[in-house]
């Protein structure tokens, strides 16, 4: 089993949907939480991060961690044209001062106008 | 908004050949990273960076890498002896003392090696 699976989609959604993106994760060893968006041929933003369990708010962005079922989401609200690139999940399996990211393999979400 | 710099963005090189990555991470960034990203394929991290040594790397970072800060500002990644499967786009990132926060990361290199 992949330690963070991700559905690359492509997912395609009208203007002003509602965009839900998901990841799972084996090591439960996981503690930092993290939403990248990616332009193409451009470096990972972050977006959001959490930790532990539990859900936290940014403007159009919800990002929610469900340790118990290894299961993390991002929801965009109300998605624009401009929110149109590839989201990466990312996880810290260590959560003290060092460690490296294990990355999803990325959602392409495309917001058609 | 402080970033993350990467010079060059675009490299092409022969195989055998050296190559030398160069970021310039957040001025009070503490932790130091180099990941690649092979077309189509996941963000992999390669190497951290801390107090002026290697705190973890991972299985892809063999002898032919190396990570050094030459000086305050500077972080570099080399690839002594390139191969075909090289052949990528690198990252850099820098993160503060605050664990969780997340880490920045430059627009990257992209390492194509013919």
């Amino acid at each position: 089993q992949k330690e963070v699976e991700q559905d690359p989609g492509p997912l395609s959604v009208p203007e002003g949907a509602i965009v839900s993106l998901n990841c799972t994760y084996s090591n439960s060893a996981f503690q930092y939480f993290m939403w990248y968006r990616q332009y193409s041929r451009k470096g990972p933003e972050l977006l959001m991060y959490t930790y532990s369990s539990g859900n936290k708010e940014d403007g159009r962005f919800t990002a929610q961690v469900d340790k118990s079922s290894k299961y993390i989401s991002l929801f965009i609200r109300d998605s624009q044209p401009s929110d149109s690139a590839t989201y990466l999940c990312a996880m810290n399996p260590v959560g003290g001062s060092q460690g490296n990211l294990i990355f999803g393999k990325g959602t392409k979400l495309s917001v058609k106008p | 908004e402080p970033e993350v710099t990467q010079t060059p963005s675009h490299q092409v090189t022969q195989m055998g050949q050296e190559v030398i990555l160069r970021c310039v991470p957040i001025s009070n960034h503490l932790y130091f990273y180099w990941y690649r990203q092979i077309l189509g394929q996941k963000v992999e991290f390669l190497v951290s960076f801390y107090n002026n040594e290697i705190s973890e790397k991972s299985e892809i970072f063999d002898d032919q890498f190396s990570v050094e800060r030459p000086d305050g500002s500077n972080f570099t990644l080399k690839i002594r002896s390139t191969k075909l499967e090289d052949s990528a786009m690198y990252f850099c990132a820098s993160r503060d003392r605050t664990a969780g926060r997340g880490y920045t990361f430059g627009s990257g290199t992209r390492l194509t090696v013919v």
